[in-house]
This record gives C-alpha cells, structure tokens and sequence, in this order.
C-alpha cells in the first residue's frame, strides 16, 4: 500500500542539527511532491516547506529559510528534512506528507507516522 | 503572512450537525482541504478542492465555499468524529498554511 515510513524519535541539544527521513513506498517516488509539517506539543499544524524529489527544487516557509535543507535519495525513494541551529522551540512532531496533485490538488494526501524531535540541554 | 481562522472549538450533540468555519482572503482563489487529526494520530484528508470526498470517507462529511469563508460541515455527527480539524489553503506565492484547527466536541 500506498505509506511514508519516517524515522525514529531524536533528541538533541540547543545549537545542534536534526536529519530525518521519510521512505516512501507503494507509489512512484518522483511523480508526487514531499512537504514537511511540523506540530509542537499542543498546538496547530506549521507547513515548512515542500521538495521535488524528480528535481530536487525546493521551496521552504519563510520562517525556516536559512535553518531547513530538504532533500532526497532516489534510488531509495527517501526524502530527507534537516534543521539546524535546534533551539526548545522546535520541539515537535515532524510529519511528512505526499501533495496528491493532480487529483487532490495541492491536498496532502498520504502523510508519515511523525516523527518526535526534542530539543533540550 | 496569510492567515486562516478557525473557531478554536464546537461541541455538538450525537446525531446533530457540526459546522465548522475557515475565513482567509485568498480562499475566493485557492482550493481549501481539511483535515481530521485524532489524539497522537498523524493528519487524514477529509475534503479536498473546496468540496471534494476521497474515498473512504464518510458521505456525513463535505465542504463547501462562499466569498472568503469554507465551511465543514459534519451531519449526523457520530461520537468517532470527535477529533481536531484543520483547514489548510496557499496564499498567492504558493505557500501553505494551516488554520489553527478547531477541537470538535461530540457531547
């Protein structure tokens, strides 16, 4: 079936980078958009941005340009988010999510499990 | 930045409809889609394009659109409904953003 597997829960410390991974599987890899999604204990939804996994382009939310990198491996169909410069604040679950285009539109159609990242000294 | 605004809560009884809104002043141009997300669940798509079921979701759900405001609207609300949704659109740049959800409460 059609998933996104992410990878398992991270904790770092304030200054340090996290990379997680979202293997996709069930679905031709390079036909359909990957977004990252964030969501802090509690609180609403936060979009960070989305790749091409067939170009690689990138387009990332304001918020995070400078301090997020999305990238991909093809021949694993796996696509990557890093984030940098870890503060408390990005304590969060971290999703990602296919973009379902063009049948859903820009809908985020299939979604990882999340994975939690925890920043803390 | 754009936003979308979302009543932070709406408690219905079994049976009854649950309407929930999402105003945004792009959302005469852009699709709008929502979400139901349970406790420590992942997000699942509920409507897409505005109005649009995927399959597998209940036919009680559907979306619909007017000026600057979509609405969901969940009839014969069943107490497996009880969840948080989020509407979610793009501005004019292509960027996304999620309105701050609303915490539906099945009495």
């Amino acid at each position: 079936q059609v998933q996104l597997v992410q990878s398992g829960a991270e904790v770092k410390k304030p200054g340090a980078s996290v990379k997680v991974s979202c293997k996709a599987s069930g679905y031709t890899f390079t036909s359909y958009d990957i977004n990252w999604v964030r969501q802090a204990t509690g609180q609403g939804l936060e979009w960070m941005g989305w790749m091409n996994p067939n170009s690689g382009n990138t387009g990332y939310a304001q918020k995070f340009q400078g301090r997020v990198t999305m990238t991909r491996n093809t021949s694993i169909s796996t696509a990557y988010m890093e984030l940098s410069s870890l503060r408390s604040e990005d304590t969060a679950v971290y999703y990602c999510a296919r973009t379902g285009f063009p049948y859903y539109g820009d809908a985020f159609d299939i979604w990882g499990q999340g994975t939690m990242v925890t920043v803390s000294s | 930045s754009y936003e979308l605004t979302q009543p932070p809560s709406v408690s219905v009884s079994p049976g009854q409809t649950a309407r929930i809104t999402c105003s945004g002043d792009a959302l005469p141009k852009q699709y709008a889609y929502w979400y139901q997300q349970k406790p420590g669940q992942a997000p699942v798509l509920v409507i897409y394009k505005d109005s649009e079921r995927p399959s597998g979701i209940p036919e009680r759900f559907s979306g619909s659109s007017s000026g600057t405001t979509v609405t969901l609207t969940i009839s014969g609300v069943q107490a497996e409904d009880e969840a948080d949704y989020y509407c979610q659109s793009a501005d004019s740049s292509g960027t996304r953003v999620f309105g701050g959800g609303t915490k539906l409460t099945v009495l």
